[in-house]
């Protein structure tokens, strides 16, 4: 099992441009999630999908939208990309239930928006 | 809102000590509790799992506990190596629907 993978793993834009984080999971997880971690501020949820067909948005979501194209793979889009958006992003799976279940994160995005 | 904090923020020991790492939580109506490490540059690597039932977990020379009723847990780290060095990270799953992570300690262990 490769588990969580992403990609690209580096990524420079410049403002305004647009790309897409792409993100796919082998785990047979139904519930992936989009992380932003910054400096000083520890890893905040952007999006999540419970299910294929579903995402809702988490405490950072503006400047994002997401796409749960099918149960494997869930993609991250910045429209117009912007200096604040300068993150390392990750991807997450875990399956669905609030038991013993662990979140298991893939490698990340090294974002620079200059 | 949950909110998760870790002390300290950074924390320097020599080789062989015995250490601890703190979270707290400021709801305590969890399901679990998950404690990561991330090296720098990395991605995060999970540590332990502690379902909101259990006081605690083991693997190796860590031992995770946790208060649900105090919103504590503590992450204890046996004979500490250079190899230990990283930051870690702890989160909750609640009422929500993803972890809520605290900003982590990152841990320097000297040779």
């Amino acid at each position: 099992n490769a588990g969580v993978t992403q990609t690209p793993k580096f990524q420079v834009l410049k403002t305004g441009q647009s790309m897409t984080l792409q993100c796919a999971q082998d785990m047979n997880h139904n519930s992936m999630y989009w992380y932003r971690q910054d400096p000083g501020m520890g890893l905040r949820l952007i999006y999540y999908s419970a299910s294929e067909g579903t995402t809702d948005k988490g405490e950072v979501p503006n400047g994002y939208n997401v796409s749960r194209l099918n149960k494997r793979e869930f993609s991250l889009r910045l429209e117009s990309a912007a200096p604040s958006q300068t993150s390392v992003y990750f991807c997450a799976s875990r399956p669905t239930g609030t038991g013993s279940y662990e979140q298991y994160f893939g490698p990340g995005t090294r974002l620079t928006v200059t | 809102k949950q909110e998760v904090t870790q002390i300290p923020a950074a924390l320097s020991v020599p080789e062989g000590e015995n250490l601890v790492l703190n979270c707290s939580f400021t709801d305590s109506a969890i399901y679990n509790l998950q404690w990561f490490r991330q090296d720098p540059g990395k991605g995060l690597t999970s540590l332990l799992l502690i379902q909101s039932s259990q006081r605690e977990q083991t693997s190796g020379r860590l031992n995770a506990s946790l208060d649900k009723s105090s919103g504590r847990s503590t992450l204890y780290i046996a004979a500490s190596q250079p190899g230990d060095s990283a930051t870690y990270l702890c989160a909750v799953f609640g009422a929500g629907t993803a972890l809520i992570f605290g900003k982590g300690t990152t841990l320097s262990v000297s040779s």
